[in-house]
């Protein structure tokens, strides 16, 4: 059984200030890692992918990565208040050629207050 | 270029109806997936359709069906419809090049079912 295991949260932290979210991961042979963003009503968003060890930067978001650990986070920087949502991590899951399925956390929702 | 479109937005359904839940995939991807999202929950894998033949299927009882069109649209049929089968349905397209793992799934917005 695949398990990708977050903190509910919610995590709550003050305008400008980095949020940290967390998301460890239970098959050692994953490859690929996603964070989304999912604001009350709407669906996911993809904000990052990750294949590799190490940090990966775009803009305001840093995933990072440790598969050594089953570890993958996200950093954001200078939060907003639109930053607030839930952020789930998907770890893919390659069952075979033409098979491959996103196996979800439950979701860190993040406050950003100003 | 227009994402990943799904129809209807909402549906209100009885106990025992059935249901049909339909799926646009971006433009040039072949491959869709399925997925159910309840409250509170990541949304779980229901199907995964690529070529118009169905690739794989979560751990969802025979109620639940799909299928793909030659123009890579999608179907997913729930029938006889009981009240833990209120979700958020996903659809998520992408291009599925064998099997790498830099392949991405888009989300279309959804449609939202409640059963009463």
């Amino acid at each position: 059984q695949k398990e990708v295991e977050q903190n509910s949260g919610p995590l709550s932290v003050p305008e400008g200030a980095i949020a940290s979210l967390n998301c460890t991961y239970s098959d050692r042979g994953s490859q690929s890692f996603f964070w989304y963003r999912q604001y009350s009503g709407k669906s996911p968003e993809l904000i990052m992918f990750i294949y590799s060890n190490g940090d990966k930067e775009d803009g305001r978001f840093t995933a990072q990565l440790n598969k050594a650990s089953q570890y993958v986070s996200l950093l954001i920087r200078d939060s907003q208040p639109s930053d607030s949502a839930t952020y789930l991590c998907a770890v893919k899951w390659i069952v075979n050629t033409g098979f491959q399925k996103l196996v979800f956390g439950t979701g860190t929702r993040l406050l950003v207050s100003p | 270029d227009a994402g990943v479109t799904q129809s209807p937005t909402h549906l209100i359904k009885t106990r025992g109806q059935q249901v049909t839940l339909r799926c646009s995939p971006i433009s040039g991807h072949k491959s869709v997936s399925w997925y159910q999202q309840v409250l509170g929950q990541g949304p779980q894998f229901i199907f995964q359709y690529y070529e118009k033949e169905e690739r794989g299927r979560g751990n969802f009882p025979d109620r639940f069906s799909a299928r793909q069109f030659p123009n890579y649209s999608s179907e997913l049929n729930v029938n006889a419809l009981l009240l833990g089968d209120s979700a958020l349905y996903l659809c998520a397209s992408s291009l599925l090049r064998g099997t790498a793992g830099t392949d991405t799934q888009y989300f279309g917005p959804g449609t939202r079912l409640t059963v009463l």
